[in-house]
């Protein structure tokens, strides 16, 4: 079964703060994805990547930055949170091909 | 988002009972995933389909690209089966992007 984990759980941060969510999966996947999910929105791809060293922007890229620095590892920076970007953020990974997306649990980030 | 419409919006099923849910796509799309968000927020994969169906015990899916859709039946609908359904599309580009519908809340009573 495929493996997702995003830390931290849950965070508050103040603003102007940053914050940086970590992902790490297990599978070996080459594509990764940061998506964050608000009522009335469903969920919308922030960033993406497709193997280390490699970062696109999705539809929402403005105000976060992405870093893939293994296949492993591919974590989401707010250099300067703003509380517009209270949300759940999920991290995924997917094989080519069949990109079949295994999610990570969650991170419920307030900005205060 | 506005390529992929889901429908309904949400939906209450007495247990035993079943029904659909719908995923229609404004743009030819290679494939669709649907997902199930619990009550702990966590999203599971049900399906992927590049054409055709696919079932898995209670659940089958469908993915007409030609026309543009795609259905999630549910039969014998049991209190677990609660939650959010969402159904993902892949960009047409082949990017590797998933396209989010809104979801449909589903809500099994005893």
């Amino acid at each position: 079964e495929a493996a997702v984990t995003q830390s931290p759980r849950n965070k508050v941060a103040v603003t102007g703060g940053k914050v940086t969510l970590s992902c790490n999966q297990t599978n070996n996947h080459n594509n990764m994805y940061w998506y964050r999910q608000d009522t009335g929105h469903g969920l919308r791809l922030i960033h993406y990547s497709y193997g280390a060293g490699s970062t696109e922007k999705g539809d929402i890229p403005d105000g976060y930055k992405a870093s893939r620095p293994s296949q492993e590892n591919f974590s989401l920076i707010l250099e300067l949170a703003t509380p517009s970007q209270t949300s759940v953020y999920f991290c995924a990974s997917g094989g080519t091909g069949q990109n079949t997306l295994y999610f990570g649990a969650g991170t419920r980030l307030s900005v205060l | 988002g506005d390529q992929v419409e889901q429908s309904p919006s949400a939906l209450s099923l007495h247990e035993g009972t079943g029904s659909a849910l719908r995923c229609n796509f404004t743009t030819t799309m290679r494939a669709v995933q649907w997902f199930q968000q619990n009550s702990r927020g966590s999203l599971i994969n049900l399906f992927y389909l590049a054409s055709g169906t696919k079932e898995n015990g209670r659940l089958k899916s469908t993915f007409n690209s030609k026309e543009s859709y795609s259905t999630l039946h549910i039969r014998d609908a049991q209190l677990e089966d609660s939650g959010t359904y969402f159904c993902a599309a892949e960009d047409p580009g082949n990017t590797g992007k998933l396209i989010f519908g809104l979801g449909t809340t589903l809500q099994v009573q005893p």
